[in-house]
């Protein structure tokens, strides 16, 4: 398969823990994004790297969390200290340079539940 | 702040019938503007894009969407929907640097 991948798919973690998710995009593509969706809403902007350096940051990524691409390949996204508003499922998503670089493709996502 | 609304939460249609899902966006400037679409199941994927030209740009699957600047919207639509096409839809903006906003999608469940 050489789509997007997500690992892990789920996770359930404690208020307070850690958790990192992985994302490995499609290889040839150098623009990686990171979006947050809860229930009933679609997917939230949190970052953007193209290659390895963080471009765009949304207000919505808190000091709790952190995302780091330090190959310009696959991506992490941290979050420390986790609260039960957490709880989501969390998507990435890349994409190749040029015209068509903001059409985006998405891998499967992580989701993540605080308990 | 820029928004996307996405008219209609959960539409429930009979085979055949015909698709218009709604969405508006606020944005003044020039956008790029996408369809998604989620089968259940899977991941997002993409339905349809416009990035210039044409108004009236068509997707896969038989879907089309129309661009209609001075409304500021995007509109969905398919003339005859499969019970295939049940899944969830989501409209999204590009405004300018590399944040997408995607709306808050729209259920279709086709009754076969």
């Amino acid at each position: 398969d050489t789509g997007v991948s997500q690992d892990p798919r789920h996770k359930i973690t404690k208020r307070g823990q850690n958790v990192t998710f992985r994302c490995d995009p499609i290889s040839e593509h150098n623009r990686l994004y990171w979006y947050r969706q809860t229930l009933g809403q679609g997917p939230e902007f949190l970052t953007y790297f193209q290659n390895e350096a963080q471009l765009e940051k949304s207000r919505l990524l808190s000091d709790r969390f952190s995302a780091e691409r330090p190959k310009g390949s696959f991506s992490t996204l941290e979050i420390q200290r986790t609260e039960q508003g957490d709880s989501a499922m969390y998507l990435c998503a890349s994409s190749s340079g040029g015209r068509e670089s903001h059409e985006q493709y998405f891998g499967p996502g992580t989701r993540l539940t605080v308990t | 702040a820029q928004s996307v609304s996405q008219h209609n939460h959960h539409v429930i249609l009979s085979e055949a019938a015909s698709l218009e899902l709604g969405c508006n966006y606020s944005y003044g400037g020039t956008v790029n503007l996408f369809w998604y679409v989620q089968y259940p199941g899977q991941h997002l994927q993409l339905l349809l894009k416009y990035f210039s030209g044409d108004p009236l740009v068509k997707g896969i699957k038989g879907f089309e969407a129309e661009f209609i600047k001075s409304k500021f919207s995007f509109n969905l639509r398919k003339p005859s929907v499969q019970w295939s096409d049940t899944a969830e839809y989501f409209c999204a903006v590009r405004t300018g640097g590399f944040k997408t906003i995607f709306g808050a999608g729209t259920r279709l469940f086709v009754k076969a």
